[in-house]
């Protein structure tokens, strides 16, 4: 079982929908968790963390369950920029040896 | 200027030679790593290094090695390429205070025939 899966999808969505990717990790001792944006042929950037609570970035919401070992992210009022492979990501080490383990990414495409 | 640059960008090379990718930052990291990408595999990490004294082998090391150079400067090098080898690489850094926000270069394509 990988460490990190998620749904490559592609996802094509109309401007203006919400869309919701989900992602399951497989280390119940996982310290920390993120939601990457690589634009294609393009390096990473980190879009948010995701902290136990569940928290919001303007359009973005990001969710924890650590009981399902499972992570999602929401975008609400889809924007054509938004296109991208959003990538999840786990870091299964704690403060000070963070080690990351990146999904293969999902794929999301804004149509207009 | 971008605070992580690789070089070179792209490159074409044969078996068996011997190819170096390098990778600088200006972020004052000391953190610094490499990973390669591939399609439906996503990111693996070949090497990374915690100050310029460490270096430690990740999932993927085989067939390459690293040399950190300077706290700035650490490169990755394939003593022998191989066509399986061919991949997106990036280098990232990142600090102590906020070691799982990672910062990528913008990679090299590496192909090998």
């Amino acid at each position: 079982r990988k460490e990190v899966e998620q749904d490559p999808g592609p996802f094509n969505v109309p401007e203006g929908a919400t869309v919701a990717f989900n992602c399951t990790y497989s280390n119940s001792a996982s310290q920390s968790f993120f939601w990457y944006r690589q634009d294609c042929r393009k390096e990473p950037k980190l879009l948010m963390s995701v902290y136990s609570s569940g928290n919001e970035d303007g359009r973005f919401t990001a969710q924890l369950n650590r009981a399902s070992q499972y992570i999602s992210l929401l975008i609400r009022d889809s924007k054509l920029s938004d296109s991208a492979t959003y990538l999840c990501v786990v870091n299964s080490e704690g403060f000070g040896n963070e080690k990351l383990t990146f999904g293969t990414g999902t794929r999301l495409t804004i149509i207009p | 200027d971008a605070d992580v640059t690789q070089t070179p960008r792209n490159r074409i090379t044969k078996t068996g030679k011997r190819i170096m990718l390098e990778c600088s930052q200006t972020k004052g990291h000391d953190r610094m790593y490499w990973y390669r990408q591939d399609p439906g595999l996503g990111l693996r990490l070949i090497y990374y290094s915690f100050d310029v004294k460490d270096i430690n082998k990740g999932e993927i090391s085989d067939g390459y090695s690293v040399s950190r150079q300077a706290q700035a400067k650490f490169s990755l090098s394939l003593e022998s390429a191989i066509p399986n080898q061919t991949a997106l690489y990036f280098c990232a850094t990142s600090d102590q205070l906020q070691g799982a926000r990672f910062f990528f270069g913008p990679g090299t394509r590496l192909t090998v025939l």
